[in-house]
């Protein structure tokens, strides 16, 4: 059974900082992983996916990384601005369907 | 409309009551997720609709959950009974029948439920 796990649970930072959130995965046999952002009292939106045979995403400021050998997958945000602060959750797929299987999250808060 | 919509947004319900969500899923999204997010808690899967195929009900936490897809469109979550645990909010989600699984997942805003 595939569980996700994510550290830290929260994070509070300047504005301007580079951050990186973990995501841990125990079943390395993934289809893809895929990181959401969730402001609060909202859905979630999809930021980047990764698909088992690449090793890294970028959006913007924005780059995952995906170590399937290791079980692990980064969220590195660069230059960090208030407008980031948000909820981040990872999620993994084990076949390809879109059940995802979802991380606790990180409380992200980027302060002026 | 253009996203996926869940009605109704909030709901507070007595002890012992059954209660049903709605979720209208974007229009020609063949696939349909019920998740439940608990206060500080992760997204856990519920269950997963797929065109005609038999519904993908493994995350299901007790009988007193169900649901059903109609016509293949609009979607009730009915949880029978509710408890105080069942508190948190239902987040439904649609993407079409793409290949390979990816960025065509959306979700809705959630039903907030409230057991009092």
């Amino acid at each position: 059974k595939q569980e996700v796990t994510q550290i830290p649970a929260a994070l509070s930072v300047p504005e301007g900082e580079n951050l990186v959130l973990n995501c841990s995965f125990t079943d390395s046999a993934i289809y893809n992983l895929q990181w959401f952002r969730q402001d609060p009292g909202k859905g979630l939106t999809s930021l980047l996916l990764i698909q088992s045979s690449q090793r890294e995403q970028t959006s913007g400021r924005l780059n995952a990384s995906l170590d399937k050998s290791s079980g692990r997958s980064t969220l590195y945000i660069a230059a960090s601005q208030p407008g980031d602060s948000a909820t981040y959750l990872c999620a993994a797929r084990t076949d390809n369907t879109d059940k995802l299987i979802f991380g606790t999250g990180t409380r992200l808060q980027v302060f002026p | 409309g253009a996203g996926v919509s869940q009605s109704p947004s909030n709901k507070v319900t007595e002890k012992g009551k059954d209660v049903e969500l709605r979720c209208d899923p974007i229009s020609g999204h063949t696939a349909l997720y019920w998740y439940r997010q608990s206060l500080g808690q992760g997204l856990e899967f519920l269950i997963y609709f797929q065109g005609n195929s038999a519904p993908d009900k493994s995350g299901l936490p007790s009988d007193r959950f169900s649901a059903e897809r109609t016509g293949g469109s609009v979607s009730t979550l009915t949880i029978q009974r509710t408890q105080q645990e069942d508190s948190a909010v239902y987040l439904c989600a649609s993407s079409p029948l793409v290949y390979p699984p990816g960025n065509t997942i959306y979700f809705g805003e959630g039903s907030w439920l409230t057991v009092v």
